[in-house]
Formats: C-alpha cells, sequence, structure tokens
C-alpha cells in the first residue's frame, strides 16, 4: 500500500526561524513528488520534485527529494506568520494514474 | 490561470438526503478531475478520478453507488452523497489536471459537509 509520512505533525516557531519539514514515502513507482500549502481551504502548490539532488527555490522556501533513502524536505527561512498553515507532501506513483497520496501534513504555526 | 471552484462552499443536510457537490474549472478545460475526502486532522484521500465522458474510477473502499460521480463537460464534476450519513460528514475537495508539462492539479476550495 502506498504510503506518506511527514513529520513533525504540528510545530511552533517565532518570526525569524528556520524549519525544516520532513516527508517520507514507500510507493510502488515513484513518478514524483509534490509540496502543497493548504491555509483555510484549496491546498495550492508548491513543488513538485521528480529527480534527487536538485534543490527547488522559491524565494524563502526550498525543497529537495533524496530518491534512495525515499525522503524530502521542505524549508522555510526567515519565517513569517503568514508563513502559518498545513504543509502537505504527496507522491504521484508510477503506473499511468494521475493519483496523488497525500500524507496528513505539518501544521506550521509562526508567532510574531 | 487556473482557477478552480466548488458549489456549495458548505452544506449541512439530514440524514437520508442526497447533496450535490459541483467542481467547474473556470479558465482551463479538464479532462481529468479528482475527488478527495478530508476528515478532521487526517490527509486528503482520493475517493475517485473522474474522467470527462466516462465513468469514474473509484477508489478501494469507495462505494460507488454512495458517491455519484458524473463528468458531463470539460470544466464540471459533480459529486452526488446519496442518503448521507452523520459519519459522511467530511470536507470534499475536488481538483482538476490542467494538461501541460507537468500534468499539474488544481484544487478547488473545497465543501465542508454536515450531515445532522
Amino acid at each position: 500500500e502506498d504510503k506518506v509520512v511527514q513529520s513533525p505533525l504540528s510545530l511552533v516557531v517565532h518570526e525569524g526561524d528556520t524549519v525544516t519539514l520532513n516527508c517520507s514515502y514507500e510507493v510502488t513507482n515513484f513518478r514524483s513528488l509534490l509540496w502543497y500549502k493548504q491555509e483555510k481551504k484549496a491546498p495550492t502548490f508548491l513543488f513538485m520534485l521528480t529527480s534527487s539532488g536538485i534543490e527547488k527555490k522559491s524565494g524563502r522556501l526550498s525543497s529537495i527529494l533524496d530518491k534512495k533513502e525515499l525522503f524530502s524536505i521542505l524549508n522555510i527561512t526567515a519565517t513569517q506568520t503568514g508563513d502559518s498553515a498545513v504543509y502537505l507532501c504527496a507522491v504521484r506513483p508510477g503506473g499511468g494514474s494521475e493519483k496523488l497520496v497525500f500524507g496528513k501534513g505539518t501544521k506550521l504555526t509562526v508567532n510574531p | 490561470g487556473a482557477v478552480v471552484s466548488q458549489h456549495p462552499s458548505r452544506v449541512i443536510c439530514k440524514s437520508g438526503t442526497s447533496v450535490k457537490i459541483e467542481c467547474r474549472s473556470l479558465d482551463f478545460q479538464a479532462t481529468t478531475m479528482f475527488w478527495y475526502r478530508q476528515f478532521p486532522k487526517q490527509s486528503l484521500m482520493l475517493m475517485a478520478t473522474s474522467n470527462e465522458g466516462s465513468k469514474a474510477t473509484y477508489e478501494q473502499g469507495v462505494e460507488k453507488d454512495k458517491f455519484l460521480i458524473n463528468h458531463a463537460s470539460l470544466t464540471l464534476s459533480t459529486l452526488t452523497v446519496t442518503s448521507a450519513h452523520p459519519e459522511d460528514s467530511s470536507f470534499y475537495i475536488c481538483s482538476a489536471r490542467k494538461r501541460g508539462v507537468n500534468n499539474e492539479q488544481f484544487f478547488g476550495p473545497g465543501t465542508r459537509l454536515t450531515v445532522l
């Protein structure tokens, strides 16, 4: 059974801190790993990773994938209160389907 | 852009009634739409994959006769929860796949269903 595990489940930090969110997975025929930010409603896309060792960056956010260890991290530097959200990790298995398998998410709270 | 809308955003109904939720891709055509369910503090769980003009593919454990999915056009998919019960109360989110290099999925804002 395909599985995605995120840790920690929740995290509380102060503005300016740097955080690292973890995502490990077990899927058949891995195709890609995606990170989403979910505030109140719809998840919004952050990154898609397909190759090991290539860091993707967007402003203060960055992510990298290790396909050997079946693991990805999402880093947020100089956190702001607006970064408070649930961060979801999802994996797209192979086999021709476009389905996504999601982890439970990491709830990040950034306090002023 | 790639905007996906859902209607209604929130619905409260009595046990035994049926509820229809609409998912629309507003500015792109979506040959594939996905329906997810999210219980409190749980992950998004895929319920079914909906392809335009064909029958939906349901995930294991999801009753196709209870959760009716219709994908009648390239911009609209509907999910009908038939004979809803309190245990069906959940957050239902759709996503639409936009054709492109990454075949990215764009999510709707979700529908909060409460069955009394």
